[in-house]
């Protein structure tokens, strides 16, 4: 079964500063992989996802993340914090193939930005 | 343009209590999920439906069912609550399962006492 971890549940940056969210995944084929934002009291939101071609995914608000199947990592970036970017992110795997298969997710980062 | 529609969003039961929660989608997709959330354990699976008339275990399927009525809705029984069960329980849908997105309601926070 697939596993993802997500290094740090809290991270605090200043606002205008760079946004880094890590992940990792466990599988030996890399999998579908989605980064998911969840603001207070709603569900989550789809931010980006890789399932193939260019290792470099742009999203929404500014995010990015990039594919790297040396590291197996898929981690999230922003080059430049806005204050409403304060969220839960939540990163997640599903196996490629066929068959019934649903998501993992990661434990979540909350983001805190300092004005 | 409702999405992912989850009654109720609040609840509170005594343990043994059961209740349903109820989940409907209006977006024509053939999987749902049903997740609960833990902090600092991000999401875990409780059941899903690949498709209508399948059903499969998640992660953490011990003390609930679930029905998919049809497409639409798929619900989540609690058939003798115990506090652990409290937490807030989310329903998602996607097209297909794999790497289709998933779409999520906006949850029901379940307290059991």
């Amino acid at each position: 079964a697939q596993s993802v971890t997500q290094l740090g549940s809290h991270v605090s940056v200043s606002e205008g500063a760079l946004v880094l969210l890590r992940c990792n995944y466990s599988s030996s084929v890399p999998p579908y992989l989605f980064w998911y934002v969840q603001y207070p009291n709603q569900g989550l939101q789809l931010l980006l996802k890789y399932t193939t071609g260019a290792t470099l995914v742009k999203g929404i608000n500014g995010f990015e993340a990039e594919f790297k199947k040396s590291e197996t990592s898929f981690h999230l970036t922003k080059p430049s914090a806005h204050m409403s970017d304060a969220a839960e992110y939540f990163c997640a795997v599903s196996d490629r193939g066929t068959g019934r298969r649903a998501l993992t997710f990661g434990s979540g980062t909350r983001l805190q930005v300092q004005p | 343009n409702a999405g992912v529609t989850q009654t109720p969003k609040f609840q509170v039961l005594k343990t043994g209590q059961s209740m349903t929660l109820q989940c409907a989608q209006d977006m024509n997709h053939n999987s749902m999920y049903w997740y609960r959330q833990d902090p600092g354990m991000g999401l875990r699976l409780i059941y899903y439906s690949a498709s209508e008339g399948t059903t499969d275990k998640g992660e953490v399927p011990n003390g609930y069912n679930v029905s998919r009525l049809n497409k639409r809705e798929f619900s989540l029984r609690l058939e003798s609550a115990a506090p652990s069960q409290t937490s807030v329980y989310f329903c998602a849908s996607s097209a297909w399962t794999g790497e289709s997105p998933l779409h999520f309601g906006n949850g029901t926070r379940l307290t059991v006492t």
